[in-house]
């Protein structure tokens, strides 16, 4: 079963806008983490916030944690068209279990 | 520092044959993963490896697909008989250690089965 579901599905921006994906999740967890994955090719790993933090940032992204509400959200900023992409959330529940993904957010950015 | 490598990156093949993936991860980690990704969703994990041990295979549909990491280096993922269902993108990753590690992927094997 996939924990985390990504909110919305599908974005599309204007390049250098804003972009904004959400992940609700359903049990607690030990970190959250966001990857990228461009069509045809693996997911990349972009940040990873521990469940006592609540906001990390990495060049143009920023990520925030509310373990009270269960929910995570990934803000890029100043978007290119490189960022087009999927964006998921894989949440990690601790005690050596793996991570689970969500069902992605397909985002384009229009030049 | 190599990335995780997969071969092949493509195969198509007609259902009940057989098919198989390998995997090289990245020099001194530990786990390794397979996961399918259907079209539109979210990786799902088939078997994790600790070394050359299996971790977790709740997943695997042991009936028709198996999974090896000898000498707890490269791995190979096998399915036989293939089934129309079993069109996806088979993803090997691999982390440091075990649990909520970044992981790290390799390009996947799309595979069709007509």
């Amino acid at each position: 079963s996939q924990q985390g579901e990504e909110d919305p599905q599908a974005l599309s921006i204007q390049e250098g806008e804003n972009a904004t994906m959400n992940c609700s999740y359903k049990t607690s967890i030990n970190n959250l983490q966001w990857y990228r994955q461009n069509s045809g090719r693996g997911l990349v790993h972009l940040i990873l916030i521990r469940s006592n933090e609540r906001e990390k940032h990495s060049g143009r992204l920023r990520v925030t944690l509310d373990t009270s509400k269960k929910s995570s959200s990934l803000l890029i900023t100043a978007s290119r068209a490189a960022d087009t992409a999927s964006y998921f959330c894989a949440t990690d529940p601790g005690s050596a279990r793996q991570l689970t993904f969500g069902s992605g957010t397909q985002l384009t950015v229009l030049p | 520092e190599a990335g995780v490598a997969q071969s092949p990156r493509y195969k198509i093949i007609e259902k009940r044959q057989s098919v198989a993936f390998w995997c090289n991860p990245i020099s001194g980690h530990a786990t390794l993963y397979w996961y399918q990704q259907i079209l539109g969703q979210g990786p799902k994990l088939l078997i994790q490896f600790q070394n050359n041990g299996v971790v977790d295979d709740s997943q695997l549909p042991k009936d028709r697909f198996s999974a090896e990491r000898l000498k707890g280096v490269d791995s190979t993922l096998k399915i036989q008989p293939a089934k129309l269902e079993d069109s996806a993108v088979y993803l090997c990753a691999s982390s440091l250690r075990r649990g909520g590690e970044t992981q790290y992927f390799g390009p996947g094997t799309r595979l069709l089965v007509l």
